[in-house]
């Protein structure tokens, strides 16, 4: 199974750029990257996902490498409710596979 | 449009009873996952239905069980409950699980065995 690799922890100040990489140097072929985020224990939500083109949707940009081996989830104007768990997960078999997340604190 | 709802949000239950845990996905999905979210193992993956089959299961012992019903609502349940079986219970929902749709979690409910 593909997994991942993030740093544990991410600081941020307030209305810039948040910038989140993540490891998944034994992706398949055909895995989607996912990433979510987790306010609090409350119900993870989903941000965005991707294959090996890059994504934009309202909430955030994702920027997959091409080799795929890495990707980086953008938050492009963060505020203080961005600070949550944000997890890079792969699908496989139909289950995610969640690592351990990065701690994102956004600073006032 | 309503979102994924699982009842009941908080639960108390004492060592060695059982535990039912309900599901009621976004409407029109027919896939239903279920994840137990701990501070010491994080989000581990329980089970997977899809129009009333289990497609997929974790590494739990076999006192976690589900099912699916008809209108694609879930129950997990848990017997023979052991303390560490206190978790954040995640339903989550998708159209059809394959490899690009995403899934929606509901708000989880927080299981205590004491």
């Amino acid at each position: 199974d593909a997994k991942t690799t993030q740093p544990p922890s991410m600081d941020c100040a307030e209305g810039r750029a948040a910038n989140l990489p993540c490891n998944h140097s034994t992706i398949s072929g055909n895995e989607y990257v996912y990433w979510y985020r987790q306010i609090h224990s409350q119900g993870p939500q989903y941000i965005i996902h991707g294959l090996k083109n890059n994504e934009t949707n309202e909430m955030a940009s994702l920027i997959i490498t091409e080799d795929r081996k890495s990707s980086t989830l953008i938050l492009p104007h963060a505020t203080l409710r961005d600070t949550a768990v944000y997890y890079c997960i792969v699908i496989n078999n139909y289950q995610l596979i969640w690592g351990a997340g990065t701690k994102l604190i956004i600073k006032p | 449009k309503a979102g994924v709802t699982q009842t009941p949000r908080y639960l108390i239950k004492t060592r060695g009873q059982q535990v039912t845990l309900s599901c009621s996905p976004i409407s029109g999905h027919r896939s239903v996952s279920w994840y137990q979210q701990t501070p010491g193992q994080g989000l581990q993956f329980l089970f997977e239905y899809f129009s009333e089959t289990q497609r997929n299961k974790g590494n739990f012992p076999g006192r976690f069980s589900g099912r699916q019903f008809s209108n694609s609502r879930s129950e997990m349940n848990v017997s023979t409950l052991e303390l560490g079986d206190s978790a954040l219970y995640l339903c989550a929902s998708s159209l059809s699980w394959g490899v690009n749709t995403e899934a929606f979690f509901g708000q989880g409910t927080r299981l205590t065995v004491v």
